[in-house]
């Protein structure tokens, strides 16, 4: 059972690169989401999908942007890196409506094991 | 909007002691709401979930959490607290049909257990 997988684990950029979050889930889940992780802030929002095609801002998408064009694979982009965008990055996903199971479950999200971004 | 108020950023209690982590939501019809862990350098693991029904639900790892409609509360529990549950737990608020699909996480609580 492969779940949420990112690629990559960790990764340094310099300023101004451009780097793709990769991230890919297996369970024909209909809803994907992308957050940032910062010591004491929680999790924040950055982008969310309801489906393929579909894609919509979250709470912090400045300088980040997305794309759904399966199912299965909702890559983040970071054009011009910047240092406010180190931390750790989670792609989650879950059934959502009109996907299979109970209400329990297509509630449920699960996660990826976190990218780690360094900007220099 | 949806929100999530997790008060305690961090507990310290000791092992076999009980716990009770806080949450309180803000929500404009029946929430789904979630709590997560996450030990250091992991992801999240679901350690139970509400959506419905019975408003004392059973999770994982011997946890358990109540719904409190009227005090906007799901409340984390556990009797006896074991040096393996050190980590920072996330409550989380969601929907599940349209613009209501996103996933809104509280700041975390950061249980240290002392032996």
């Amino acid at each position: 059972n492969a779940g949420v997988t990112q690629t990559p684990k960790f990764r340094i950029l310099k300023i101004g690169q451009s780097m793709t979050l990769q991230c890919t889930q297996d369970m024909n889940h209909n809803y994907m989401y992308w957050y940032r992780q910062d010591p004491g802030m929680g999790l924040k929002l950055i982008y969310y999908s309801v489906g393929a095609g579909i894609t919509d801002k979250g709470e912090v998408p400045n300088g980040y942007n997305v794309s759904r064009s399966t199912t299965e694979d909702f890559p983040l982009r970071l054009e011009l890196a910047a240092p406010s965008q180190t931390s750790v990055y989670f792609c989650a996903s879950r059934g959502g409506e009109g996907s299979r199971g109970g209400v329990g479950k297509r509630a449920e999200a699960f996660f990826g094991q976190g990218t780690r971004l360094t900007v220099v | 909007a949806q929100s999530v108020t997790q008060p305690d950023i961090h507990i310290t209690v000791s092992e076999g002691a009980s716990l009770e982590l806080r949450c309180n939501y803000s929500y404009g019809a029946t929430p789904y709401l979630f709590w997560y862990v996450q030990s250091p350098g992991q992801g999240l693991q679901l350690l139970l979930k509400y959506f419905s029904g019975d408003t004392l639900v059973q999770g994982i790892k011997g946890f358990e959490a109540e719904f409190k409609r009227s005090q906007s509360s799901f409340n984390l529990r556990k009797p006896s607290v074991h040096w393996s549950d050190a980590a920072e737990y996330f409550c989380a608020v969601g929907a599940n049909t349209g613009t209501a699909s996103k996933l809104t996480f509280g700041t975390g609580t950061r249980l240290q257990v002392t032996l």
